[in-house]
């Protein structure tokens, strides 16, 4: 079975300082694995994903993830953060074998403080 | 552009009544899904289709119920609403069955049962 671990429900981070959002998943196959954003009052944007290419993934806004094997880790990261960065991050999983189902993490929250 | 849809963006209605939530896409997508949201517990997947009179259920399917009668929607009806249905509700689709296909979602409907 699959399933996914958002460490940290709540992060605040100063404006200009490294954004780290934590994810850990479990799988027994090979994984994708997937980040969303949702602003408030809104529906889920993807960030990024990764689909066993490279494993350090790039996507919109400046933020990047690496998919680590050995740690099975996919950590959201952005080297400086804006205030416009505030809103709930999702990290979710998924597998062929599935179909195109995804396991979503319980989500965190990241607050900008200026 | 090609987008998703959800309607109605808000409702309240009262315990027992049936309730129908719609979601259109214009993409195309073989693939609907319908989650709810709710503080804690991330997204949930209640239904999904892999296409035309394809359904499946998920995770939290119980006391709901969609039907695909062509490619674009996927109404998700509460065929008798309770209080611990009150949530918000996303539709989103994707093109492919595998893994990697990303799911594209819609802006969510906000329902309260009293």
């Amino acid at each position: 079975a699959q399933s996914v671990t958002q460490l940290g429900s709540h992060v605040s981070v100063s404006e200009g300082a490294l954004v780290l959002l934590r994810c850990n998943y479990s799988s027994s196959v090979p994984p994708y694995l997937f980040w969303y954003v949702q602003y408030p009052n809104q529906g889920l944007q993807l960030l990024l994903k990764y689909t066993s290419a490279a494993t350090l993934v790039k996507g919109i806004n400046g933020f990047e993830a690496e998919f680590k094997k050995s740690e099975t880790s996919f950590h959201l990261t952005k080297p400086s953060a804006h205030m416009s960065d505030a809103a709930e991050y999702f990290c979710a999983v998924s597998v062929t074998n599935t179909g195109n189902q995804f396991y979503f993490g319980t989500g965190t929250s990241l607050t900008v403080i200026p | 552009d090609a987008e998703i849809t959800q309607s109605p963006r808000h409702k309240i209605t009262e315990t027992g009544r049936q309730v129908t939530l719609a979601c259109h896409q214009t993409w195309n997508h073989n693939n609907m899904f319908w989650y709810r949201q709710d503080l804690g517990h991330g997204l949930r997947l209640i239904h999904y289709s892999y296409g035309v009179q394809d359904t499946n259920k998920g995770e939290v399917s119980d006391g709901y119920s969609v039907s695909r009668s062509n490619t674009e929607d996927l109404p998700l009806t509460l065929e008798s609403a309770a209080s611990s249905q009150t949530s918000v509700y996303f539709c989103a689709s994707s093109p492919g069955l595998a893994g990697g296909s990303t799911q594209y979602f819609g802006p969510g409907t906000r329902l309260t049962v009293l």
